[in-house]
Parts: structure tokens; sequence; C-alpha cells
């Protein structure tokens, strides 16, 4: 089983609204990953989590603020958006981050994030 | 960071095989080939990966040339269903799993 679970499937915020993504992996994978699609655009790299811990943002704005409260579960709330982060978000999971390791990273389907 | 080039669009016929091509001229020794899809508006999917010996899965076959500038993705028997962005992606050394999506290549199976 390679699932990764994402909800909300759509979101469709106000600008002054806090909301948040939730992911979801019982693969027993320590590392997880937020990644951001624009439209007809390939995905970039948000941010990184390593048991638990963050390991990389990659100069996110403040306004995203991601959580890993246990190894199974990854967050990212919402805040104060503006209408360019309009986009598919999508979490991944992978066994182990870092380094020399080259594990797989396994993709959930994305969260559409409107914001109006 | 190692980057990769791949054609922008392919066409292939339904029940043919499918050959992606993928130059990364400039790959370290100790770096891998990963290959995604993505079908529309959809999370993208892993395919296989390789670091420099040919590989095979049930979906598809992966062939690095020995001077691992690069590879080829072959899909044996392309489905109405292989339609995708295809991501050709080198694993970018000590990088914490980041992985650097290029362009990829929109591969269209026709009947």
């Amino acid at each position: 089983d390679t699932e990764v679970t994402q909800t909300p499937k759509h979101l469709v915020m106000g600008m002054t609204n806090k909301k948040s993504l939730k992911c979801e992996q019982h693969m027993g994978h320590r590392a997880m990953y937020w990644y951001k699609q624009k439209a007809k655009k390939p995905p970039e790299l948000m941010f990184v989590y390593s048991y638990e811990k963050l390991s990389i943002n990659e100069s996110v704005p403040s306004r995203f603020s991601p959580e890993c409260p246990n190894s199974s579960l990854l967050n990212l709330h919402l805040h104060a958006l503006q209408p360019e982060d309009s986009a598919l978000y999508l979490c991944a999971s992978s066994l182990l981050a870092g380094g020399r390791y080259q594990d797989t990273q396994y993709f959930g389907p994305g969260t559409r994030l409107t914001v109006l | 960071d190692a980057k990769t080039t791949q054609p922008p669009s392919m066409d292939c016929a339904e029940g043919r095989a499918a050959n992606l091509p993928c130059n990364h001229s400039t790959i370290s020794g100790n770096e891998y080939v990963y290959w995604y899809r993505q079908i529309h508006s959809q999370g993208p999917q892993y395919i296989i990966h390789g670091l420099k010996n040919n590989e095979t899965n049930e979906m598809a076959s992966l062939i690095i040339t020995e001077d691992r500038k690069s590879s080829t993705l072959i899909l044996p028997h392309a489905t109405l269903r292989d339609t995708a962005v295809y991501y050709c992606i080198v694993r970018v050394t000590d990088s914490w799993g980041k992985l650097q999506f290029g362009a990829g290549t929109q591969v269209v199976v026709t009947p």
C-alpha cells in the first residue's frame, strides 16, 4: 500500500480566512513533504519534515505554516493568503529523507486551493 | 544541480511502445534518475528509478546509457490511460529528498 491521503480535495477561501490542509500516510514513512503546483507548471518543494522535525523550508512566506504532529500526519495551516497562492497543494512521503538516502516519494492526490 | 531536458510533447498510438527520452548530461556519479508521471489534476505517480543499470518493473523499463548522460523510459504497450505529463528527474545529492521537477513531456496516447 503506497497511499497518501489529502483532505479536503477542494478548498475555496477568502484572503482573511484561516484554513488547514491535512495529509496522512500509514506506511511507516518518517519523511513528509509539501509541494505547490501552479497551473501548467511542475510541482515545487515547499517544506520537508524528517522525524517530525522541519528540515527544509524553501523560503516559503509565513502565511503558510506547516505542522507535523506525529509521524503519520502533516498539516499546512493557511492564513491571510493572496489570490496568487491559488494552486494544487501536494503532499508526499518517503521512508527517510536526508543526505544519501534515495527513498522513493509517494504523492497524494492534492488539494485544489482557490483564494478569492 | 543536474538538470534534465525532455521534449515538450509526444504522441503515441495505443498498443504501441512509447519511448520517452531524457538528457541529463551533468549528472553526478551518485545521482539517480527518477521518472514520475502526472495525469491531469492528480498527484504525481512514481514510475521507476535507476542509477546506472537498466531497470524494469510492472509499469515500465528504464534504459540508461553507459555514460549516464541520457535515459529512455519505455512504456511497452501504451494505453489511453497513459496520457499524462512524464517527468524525468535527477535526484539532487544531499538534498533532503528534494525532487526538482522540470517541465516534463506531455504524452498523448491516441486510439
